[in-house]
């Protein structure tokens, strides 16, 4: 299957700093998605971005297919970002509905 | 509310005890799937299912067995369960013809003595 790193596995920032989080995949995807779990352990989807850049508020999101890998942009941090950061990914035709996670990156935002 | 909803929350039981895990959503989504998450690993799937009586085998099929005779439900089952699958399980949920997990249930503890 595709491997999925993600990097760093750990960030500590200060609230208001500006932070750039990495997913690279080893093959070309159909769906790339960007989900964070906040400290109590819910899971919440950020970002469905097989290409192209999203934004939604504080958080943004780049995906350049063509060199396999996907960035999450989180701007003037504040505590309520604490959590894990996980990308995602679908494969090919052959793998449709079948998701492959990375590790995560631990993020820690303090006041 | 839309929700998806897992039951038990928490369960602790011994090696060999059958087990069913829950899951069940009200929004009428076609794709459910099953992830468990161990530290260091991120979330690793299951077993996923595309619609009412098709499931497929994700990652990490080993020792686990789903069903899908409705579309709201979709559990989890371990017939003879072993201290190895002792982690966090997340079951999911999304719309047909959108591979966007838009729903997540809220997560099961389980340890396995």
């Amino acid at each position: 299957g595709i491997q999925v790193e993600q990097s760093p596995p750990d960030l500590i920032l200060q609230e208001g700093a500006n932070s750039t989080l990495r997913c690279n995949f080893s093959d070309s995807v159909n769906n790339l998605q960007w989900f964070h779990q906040n400290p109590w352990g819910q899971l919440i989807n950020l970002f469905y971005i097989p290409s192209g850049t999203k934004q939604n508020g504080r958080l943004s999101a780049t995906t350049v297919a063509t060199e396999r890998y996907s960035l999450l942009y989180i701007s003037s941090s504040q505590t309520t970002d604490s959590g894990v950061y996980f990308c995602a990914v679908e494969g090919g035709a052959d793998s449709w509905g079948k998701l492959q996670f990375g590790a995560g990156t631990q993020v820690v935002v303090t006041p | 509310e839309a929700q998806v909803t897992q039951n038990p929350r928490y369960l602790i039981t011994v090696t060999g005890k059958k087990l069913t895990v829950t899951c069940s959503q009200n929004m009428n989504h076609e794709y459910m799937s099953w992830y468990r998450q161990d530290p260091g690993l991120g979330l690793r799937q299951i077993y996923y299912s595309m619609n009412v009586e098709v499931t497929d085998k994700g990652d990490v099929p080993e020792g686990y067995k789903v069903s899908r005779k409705e579309k709201r439900n979709f559990p989890l089952i371990l017939e003879s369960p072993s201290p190895n699958q002792t982690s966090l399980y997340f079951c999911a949920s999304t719309p047909a013809g959108r591979l966007l997990l838009e729903d997540f249930g809220p997560g099961t503890r389980l340890t396995v003595l």
